[in-house]
């Protein structure tokens, strides 16, 4: 039972920002919104993740609907080495040993010379 | 930092052996997480603890899986008899709270 749904792949030409989409139109709303990207071969990275406000850090920004429906996750200048496959998870953390995320399909993003 | 540190980065076992999959989590995480990725059904979440105690342990695929975490910066994950089935990648991450996991580089398993 997906709780988002993700394209399956972007493409995105380098130094453009890629602006990733991700749908949860079911989410509770003590859940929170998470981003991952997994570069081939190597573990998940996290990038960000925020409740209802839009979040900003050194990586990315995420961008939440007022209904908090859907988010969009945006790399402001893409480069080569931002190609990776991108998840976006929602999941309550509830403080009281309750916590884990589940990773879905994502989306795979080639960003192009 | 070091990160989490998992080892052997590469192990290649033959069917029926036990295998030892190690992971050091990062200081003061009090959440542990193993999961395994394959090609067909991605990135499953195995077990979880929180403060050395296993939590849930619903996606341990059978009995020839078991988990566990004697202390706070040492896990390990072990799979006796190992089965060709079993060949994947598995990632051990741990997290301090809300937010975000830090996974390790994972030990890739081969199961011949």
């Amino acid at each position: 039972d997906a709780k988002t749904t993700q394209p399956t792949s972007m493409d995105c030409a380098e130094g453009r920002a890629a602006n990733l989409p991700c749908n949860h139109s079911t989410i509770s709303g003590n859940e929170y919104v998470y981003w991952y990207r997994q570069i081939h071969s190597q573990g998940p990275q996290y990038i960000i993740h925020g409740l209802k406000n839009n979040e900003t850090n050194e990586m990315a920004s995420l961008i939440i609907t007022e209904d908090r429906k859907s988010s969009t996750l945006i790399l402001p200048h893409a480069t080569l080495r931002d190609t990776a496959v991108y998840y976006c998870i929602v999941s309550a953390y509830s403080g009281a040993g309750s916590y884990q995320l589940t990773f879905g399909k994502g989306t795979k993003l080639s960003v192009i010379p | 930092d070091a990160g989490v540190i998992q080892s052997p980065r590469h192990e290649v076992t033959e069917m029926g052996q036990e295998v030892t999959l190690r992971c050091k989590p990062i200081s003061g995480h009090d959440y542990l997480f193993w999961y395994r990725q394959t090609m067909m059904r991605g990135l499953e979440l195995l077990i979880y603890f929180n403060n050395n105690v296993p939590i849930d342990d619903s996606g341990m695929p059978e009995d020839r899986f078991s988990a566990k975490m004697p202390n706070a910066s040492f896990s390990t994950l072990k799979i006796q008899p190992s089965e060709p089935r079993d060949s994947a990648v598995y990632f051990c991450a741990s997290s301090g709270g809300s937010n975000g996991y830090t996974f390790g580089s994972g030990t890739r398993l081969t199961v011949v």
